[in-house]
């Protein structure tokens, strides 16, 4: 289940789940976003991304949901595996000239054997 | 070459000592990017550079300063640090034109002040 922690919220699935991570982001005129996972003590690395005028990405075992209206990214790991642990951040991109992101605040995965 | 490097790995230093983090892509990339994260937190903004001109500056106190000798690379040069500017330090690369696009993050550096 997904549960709000301190200062990180946590999902803890099963392995071989399916898993849903939720980001809600600020700015309606962002035009690009991102996923990006964060394993303990390494950079964030890309994952997926989705422009803004798409609602739907797909990748191997993962997918990107867009809702603009309500504006809502979603990430989908199909088949989570325990080397699916780790935060995952949502970023939006606000100034297109420099690619500059705004992250969202994390959700951490944890993926039981 | 697909990979954005950082040295050192981890520093630890005095309130008064001056360091540098380094930082280097071999992508062909025109900006570059200092964050600064803290634990069980989102990356902050610091500085972007653009085409080795800095272009933006998140208010970052003056202890903090970047350099990009040359397109490839991009400095921090640290002076007067204190205990609360500890955390990882990332940098990251992104080809700088051609629209919005995903940035490359490197393992980043993790500062300690004492």
């Amino acid at each position: 289940g997904e549960s709000v922690g301190l200062h990180l919220p946590t999902l803890s699935v099963q392995e071989g789940d399916n898993s849903i991570i939720n980001c809600a982001y600020s700015n309606s005129a962002s035009d690009y976003f991102i996923w990006y996972k964060q394993e303990s003590g390494k950079g964030p690395q890309f994952i997926i991304d989705i422009r803004s005028n798409m609602d739907k990405r797909q990748g191997q075992r993962v997918t990107v949901l867009l809702n603009k209206t309500v504006k809502h990214l979603s990430l989908q790991i199909a088949a989570t595996q325990p080397g699916d642990s780790a935060v995952y951040f949502c970023a939006e991109i606000l100034n297109s000239g420099y690619s500059t992101l705004t992250f969202g605040k994390g959700t951490m995965l944890l993926v039981s054997p | 070459d697909t990979e954005v490097t950082q040295t050192p790995k981890h520093l630890v230093m005095g309130m008064t000592n001056k360091k540098s983090l380094k930082c280097e892509q071999h992508m062909g990339h025109r900006a570059m990017y200092w964050y600064k994260q803290k634990a069980k937190k989102p990356p902050e903004l610091m500085f972007v550079y653009s085409y080795e001109k800095l272009s933006i500056n998140e208010s970052v106190p003056s202890r903090f300063s970047p350099e990009c000798p040359n397109s490839s690379l991009l400095n921090l040069h640290l002076h007067a640090l204190q205990p609360e500017d500890s955390a990882l330090y990332l940098c990251a690369s992104s080809p700088g034109s051609g629209g919005p696009n995903e940035q490359f993050f490197g393992p980043g550096t993790r500062l300690t002040v004492l």
